[in-house]
């Protein structure tokens, strides 16, 4: 079967840096993905990540280690709007995707 | 970006109807589609998975026959719940990839409310 495990919730204050983790165990694994979902809302991709290594965009940085089995995201300049779910995923074949259960992120003032 | 829609954005039907729901790729074409979905504070998960022009792919635990999926174009999906019941209310989400990219694009979710 496929796993993916993350914090169930993570809390930090304006400006801090939250990393958000994820583990999986999975077959004909690809690629680790990030998705933000705030509530009410549809996932909007944040980044994605095949090879080991750390992928900047802006803010948020992804790493993955593939012989750990093992991802993070990196929330830096943490600001009000970035409270929402975080769900890791993971490729199966090229392209469809098992979610993680997902890590709600609150910032506080 | 690649923009992908649905419609409608919700629904409130009564038990034992239908309900359609279109996923639409506006700006390129979509030769796979995926269909999840989502109930209260849970992750996605997948239903099922199809490619333009042929039957779907569902995952375990799918009733194929209450979950009709048609993908008859490069740009259209459509979702149909047959014989809604109330246990079938949640936020059905699209996503949509084109030949090249491994990138999915999510469409906006419609909420389904089975009276």
């Amino acid at each position: 079967g496929q796993s993916l495990e993350q914090p169930s919730e993570v809390t930090a204050v304006e400006g801090a840096i939250v990393q958000i983790n994820c583990t999986y165990q999975t077959s004909g694994f690809y690629g680790l993905s990030w998705y933000q979902q705030h509530d009410g809302g549809a996932p909007t991709f944040l980044s994605y990540n095949a090879l080991d290594g750390l992928e900047e965009t802006g803010r948020f940085s992804s790493f993955l280690s593939r012989s750990d089995s093992y991802g993070y995201l990196l929330l830096q300049e943490l600001q009000m709007k970035d409270s929402a779910s975080y769900f890791c995923a993971v490729s199966k074949g090229r392209r469809a995707l098992t979610f993680g259960s997902g890590t709600r992120l609150q910032v506080q003032p | 970006g690649a923009v992908v829609s649905q419609h409608p954005s919700w629904v409130i039907c009564k038990s034992g109807t239908s309900v359609k729901i279109e996923c639409r790729s506006l700006d390129f074409q979509a030769t796979t589609m995926f269909w999840y979905r989502q109930f209260p504070k849970q992750s996605l998960m997948l239903m099922a998975t199809s490619n333009e022009g042929s039957k779907a792919t569902y995952e375990q635990g799918v009733e194929k026959d209450k979950f009709l999926i048609n993908h008859a174009s490069l740009t259209l999906s459509t979702l149909t719940v047959t014989s809604a019941h109330p246990e079938d209310s949640s936020f059905y989400i699209c996503s949509a990839s084109d030949r090249v990219g491994d990138t999915q694009y999510f469409g906006p979710g419609t909420r389904l409310t089975v009276l």
